[in-house]
């Protein structure tokens, strides 16, 4: 089947923004969400944004979503190297399941 | 609050032996439980899922076992650990659907 796709790795400089981008494949999905994987941990859920919304802001992230073009995006602001992590989206496809894209990489440079 | 367990953190295992890794929740009932393993530098691979007591789906043919004998207790096994085994395993659980919160992770390294 398809995958969700995420790109492998962004390098930002602290205080920059970042934008994490996320391809996913089920057009009637339900909730989207991003996680945060630090190293060594489990995944911390950050955000989450319902099919029926274009945009979702909480304090320094925003999530975007393009349901035209399966398109879900989530901006960092004021990038901190505490933010370094692996970023995971997700969405929920039904069948109690949630499919996860491939992770992305963000190495904070001070 | 809900609280999610697993133990236990690190495992070092000779290939041949059994395995055994539990993972419990507190603070809910009757709640999704899942399985995952993470390779070194890779996404995530959904194992098994349950939605109850005895009930296991599982997702990918593999050397691994679920069994969840209670509401909020979920149990990963093998008979006889394989090389590729090796990985971080990461339990979840969800109210019946929608958002899933992840437990600390298993790291098991396979000799």
């Amino acid at each position: 089947g398809e995958d969700v796709e995420q790109s492998l790795f962004l390098s930002v400089r602290e205080g920059d923004s970042s934008v994490i981008n996320c391809t996913y494949t089920d057009s009637s999905s339900t909730y989207l969400y991003w996680y945060k994987q630090e190293p060594g941990a489990g995944l911390q859920l950050l955000t989450y944004i319902f099919s029926n919304m274009d945009m979702k802001q909480d304090q320094r992230l925003t999530v975007l979503l393009n349901k035209k073009d399966k398109h879900l995006s989530l901006r960092i602001a004021d990038t901190q190297t505490g933010d370094s992590a692996i970023y995971f989206c997700a969405e929920n496809t039904g069948f109690q399941k949630l499919v996860f894209g491939t992770g992305t990489r963000l190495l904070v440079s001070p | 609050s809900q609280t999610i367990h697993q133990w236990p953190a690190t495992l070092v295992q000779p290939v041949g032996s059994p395995l055994s890794l539990e993972c419990t929740v507190e603070g809910t009932s009757n709640p999704n439980l899942y399985w995952y393993r993470q390779a070194a530098g890779r996404g995530l691979q959904l194992l098994f899922y349950s939605v109850g007591i005895g009930q296991i789906s599982s997702e990918v043919p593999q050397n691994l076992s679920a069994s969840r004998p209670q509401d909020r207790q979920f149990i990963l096994s093998s008979k006889k650990l394989l090389l590729s085994d090796s990985g971080f395993y990461l339990c979840a659980w969800t109210p019946q659907g929608q958002t899933q919160y992840f437990g600390p992770g298993t790291r098991l390294l396979v000799l």
